[in-house]
């Protein structure tokens, strides 16, 4: 079956320490996103790719790392400037039109 | 800049009526809506899309309603079951702007509870 899988489900992150969050499809969708989503809120744009080895910052990019080798790998590096990290983290692909726009399950990350 | 907002933040209904959830968009070029379900913990799915050349669309159980003229959207869930319980939101896509891809702007969610 064709999906976007995600993992960890779940990740604990201790301070100062740089944590990556695996993002992978097989849809052949060549768009692939990263979201952030806090308690109550919407959907916050960090990372966007069009295309292998081709990336795009989002609306809070700040503290965050992708990198896009494989067009089905879009894999996000939490790093240590990122002062609040604790959030549910949505990856999603689709094509460039944004048609199929298909989410992966999350992954939620607490920092302890 | 330019956002999808929901005109409640909660909904309650009895099983078995029809649920009404609606949206506000204000980017007039935006041409293609969908509208997404979220259960607590996991990833958004797809409920069903519509294009701005339609002005309805109807999928099992689920009907969405497109005014462009005053840039509402609205999806109607008919015979509201329990597993109906979620976060409910709308995404629309516009344009971006040259060379950048173009972008789905998401709501907050409407969070519908169905009564037994």
């Amino acid at each position: 079956d064709g999906g976007i899988t995600q993992s960890p489900k779940y990740l604990f992150r201790k301070e100062g320490q740089n944590v990556t969050l695996s993002c992978e499809q097989n849809l052949n969708h060549d768009a692939m996103y990263w979201y952030r989503q806090d308690p109550g809120q919407g959907l916050r744009l960090i990372y966007y790719s069009q295309i292998v080895n081709d990336f795009q910052k989002g609306d809070i990019a700040e503290g965050y790392s992708v990198s896009r080798e494989k067009k089905e790998s879009f894999p996000l590096t939490v790093t240590s400037a990122q002062k609040n990290p604790t959030a549910f983290y949505l990856c999603a692909s689709s094509t460039v039109g944004n048609y199929g726009f298909t989410f992966g399950s999350g992954t939620r990350l607490t920092v302890v | 800049g330019e956002s999808v907002g929901l005109h409640l933040p909660t909904l309650s209904v009895q099983e078995g009526d029809n649920s009404i959830i609606n949206c506000a968009y204000s980017n007039s070029a935006s041409d293609y809506f969908i509208w997404y379900k979220q259960e607590s913990g996991k990833g958004p799915q797809f409920i069903i899309d519509i294009r701005s050349n339609m002005d309805k669309r109807q999928g099992q159980r689920v009907t969405v309603l497109l005014n462009k003229t005053v840039k509402h959207l609205s999806l109607q869930i008919a015979a509201t079951q329990p597993g109906d319980s979620a976060v409910y939101f709308c995404a629309e896509n516009k344009g971006g702007t040259s060379g950048s891809a173009r972008q789905l702007t998401f709501g907050s969610g409407t969070q519908l509870t169905v009564l037994p």
